[in-house]
Parts: structure tokens; C-alpha cells; sequence
């Protein structure tokens, strides 16, 4: 079974604090992603990787950035946290190619204060 | 851009009931649909998929058929029980350069004994 697996459930951090977020696949998958969830908006893709040190903007990088150093491991970090930046995050893997199914690690609810 | 839309939710049922969440898509070309499904506390998985016109996914109860002419792909269920009480997303990966997924703001479905 395919397994993601996000580093942390709950994360409670501070306004400017650095955060990060970190993220693994058992799978040799190629492409990694991070969502964020928030009532009534769905899933919004902030970044994905498609290769190691590979990276592309999603729908939402403002305030963000990624590091993917090794295939298994891709992390999503906060510069400077602000409090817009509460919410769940959700890491996904997949296979390079557009009918494989996306695999979601059980998601980091972070609360910035 | 590509873009899904489905119905509003929360959809509150009766055990038994006979269940449809509505979902179309904007996108060009002919991309693949999945539906997937968030049970309380945890990630996403998939639940089924599409990945040609005409084709029907199917899983679990659930079935869904990628409609071209409609751009739709309708999430079906005869009977419904209390075990299928989740969130319900329909999502696309489209045909760009990237594999990138678009998924629609999900659909709340509380089923009552």
C-alpha cells in the first residue's frame, strides 16, 4: 500500500515564525504536491514537483516556497507565517502521468497565532 | 484555466436513498476525472476514475460515467449507508505540459439511520 506520510497532525506556530512542513512517499512516485484545504474553497494546489529539485507554481505560491532534495521527500515551507496562513495542509504523490490517481498523506492542521 | 464545479453541499440523506452529487469541468482537450473522498480526519482518497469519454468508473456502490458532450461526471450511488457519510471531491488532471490536478470545492454528505 502506498503510504504518505506528513510529519506532523497539529502544528501551532507564531506570526513571522519559519515554518516547515515536510512531506514522504514510499512509492518512487515523481510527482509531489501541497494543497491547502479550507472550508468552502476545496483544495488549492500551492506548489508541485514532477523530479528532484524539480518545481512549479500552483494556483496559490504567494508566501510559500519548496525544496525537494531526494525523490521521497518534498517540504513546503512558510518564510515568515501570517495568519492567513492557517489552515490544512495536504501532501499528495503520484505517478508521471495523468490517469495515475494522486495519494494524500492524512494532512497538518496548522493554526498560526 | 481548467476548472471543476460541483454541487453545494452539505446533502443530507436517508439510509437507502439514492444518491447523485453533480460535478462539470472546463478544460481542454480530453483530461481524466476522478472522484475521491475524505472521510473525518483524514486525507483524500480516490474513490473512482475516468479516463476517456463514455467511460464509467466504478467502486464501491459508486459509479460515475465522463460524459464529452456535457462535460459532466455525475457521482451516483443507489443505495447510500451511514459508512458513506464524507466529503466528496471531483477533481480533473488535465492534458498541459504538467500533470497538474484541479479539484472542485467538495461536497458534504451526511447520511442519517
Amino acid at each position: 500500500d502506498v503510504k504518505v506520510t506528513q510529519s506532523s497532525r497539529y502544528l501551532v506556530k507564531r506570526t513571522g515564525e519559519k515554518v516547515f512542513l515536510e512531506c514522504v512517499q514510499d512509492m518512487d512516485h515523481e510527482n509531489m504536491f501541497w494543497y491547502r484545504q479550507d472550508p468552502g474553497l476545496g483544495l488549492r494546489l500551492i506548489y508541485f514537483s514532477y523530479d528532484v529539485k524539480m518545481k512549479e507554481k500552483g494556483d496559490i505560491p504567494e508566501g510559500y516556497s519548496v525544496s525537494r532534495e531526494k525523490k521521497e521527500r518534498f517540504s513546503l515551507i512558510l518564510e515568515s507565517a501570517s495568519t492567513n496562513q492557517t489552515s490544512m495542509y495536504l501532501c499528495a504523490s503520484s505517478f508521471r502521468d495523468r490517469n495515475s490517481p494522486l495519494h494524500f498523506g492524512n494532512g497538518t492542521r496548522l493554526t498560526v497565532t | 484555466g481548467d476548472s471543476v464545479t460541483q454541487m453545494e453541499g452539505p446533502v443530507t440523506l436517508s439510509e437507502e436513498a439514492f444518491l447523485t452529487i453533480n460535478c462539470t469541468y472546463t478544460a481542454t482537450g480530453y483530461p481524466s476525472l476522478f472522484w475521491y473522498v475524505q472521510y473525518p480526519g483524514e486525507g483524500l482518497q480516490l474513490l473512482l476514475k475516468a479516463t476517456k469519454a463514455d467511460d464509467k468508473g466504478s467502486n464501491k456502490g459508486f459509479e460515475a460515467t465522463y460524459r464529452k458532450e456535457t462535460t459532466s461526471f455525475h457521482l451516483e450511488k443507489g443505495s447510500v449507508q451511514v459508512s458513506d457519510s464524507a466529503v466528496y471531491f471531483c477533481a480533473l488532471s488535465g492534458t498541459g505540459g504538467y500533470q497538474k490536478v484541479t479539484f472542485g470545492t467538495g461536497t458534504k454528505l451526511q447520511v442519517i439511520p
